[in-house]
């Protein structure tokens, strides 16, 4: 089964600890993943992508194949990073759907 | 550049009624996806448009039904609503149906009494 698990439904860390978002998938062919950030009031808005390598806003995902992972990290959280993170796997053979893991809080105490 | 707009923002149904939500995608993006969002869990796919037609289904009834029309814009229609249907419905929008990241719109919250 194709499926996408966060295990956390909260996270919360104080401003300068680093940040590991965990992210599990389960899918049979070759995984693309994506993670993707809502902050407060706004919409759902593309993080990053692990074909890209990018590091965006001192965000960074590795793959690991081995371990069906794709943990968001960042060594340094900051007050700003707060919002809701949701991971999400892409399925080619339907339609290039999105299947989302069911998010988690990020809290960035001051 | 603009961005996936959607309308309603809010609309509230009773049981049973017929509902259609509307989102014209971003400027340059040909395929529309719509998502499911309830309340606490990440969006479910519905299915998604590209050219006109449907370019892939999720595990939805077929009373959730769709249109893509010539300009990209896209209607979502539910009927025979039910309790469950109460959700943010979102719309995304790509270049072509797989390599291209989606870009959402702000949804359209649906509350079914």
């Amino acid at each position: 089964a194709q499926r996408v698990t966060q295990p956390e439904k909260l996270l919360s860390v104080f401003k300068g600890a680093p940040v590991e978002l965990k992210c599990n998938y389960s899918y049979s062919g070759s995984p693309e993943l994506f993670w993707y950030v809502q902050y407060s009031r706004q919409r759902l808005q593309l993080l990053l992508r692990h074909i890209s390598r990018e590091s965006i806003k001192g965000f960074t995902a590795d793959l690991n194949k081995g371990e069906t992972s794709f943990h968001l990290k960042k060594p340094f959280a900051q007050e700003e990073d707060s919002a809701m993170y949701y991971c999400a796997l892409r399925i080619y053979n339907q339609g290039g759907k999105l299947i989302f893991g069911q998010g988690t809080e990020l809290s960035v105490k001051p | 550049e603009t961005g996936v707009t959607q309308s309603p923002t809010h609309l509230i149904k009773t049981r049973g009624q017929q509902v259609t939500l509307r989102c014209s995608s971003q400027s340059g993006h040909n395929t529309v996806s719509w998502y499911q969002q309830a309340l606490g869990q990440g969006p479910q796919f519905i299915f998604q448009y590209y050219r006109e037609e449907e370019n892939g289904r999720g595990n939805f009834p077929p009373r959730f039904s769709g249109l893509q029309f010539p300009n990209y814009s896209s209607e979502l229609n539910v009927n025979a609503l039910e309790l469950d249907d109460s959700a943010l419905y979102l719309c995304a929008s790509s270049i072509g149906t797989h390599n291209s990241p989606l870009h959402f719109g702000n949804g359209t919250r649906l509350t079914v009494t």
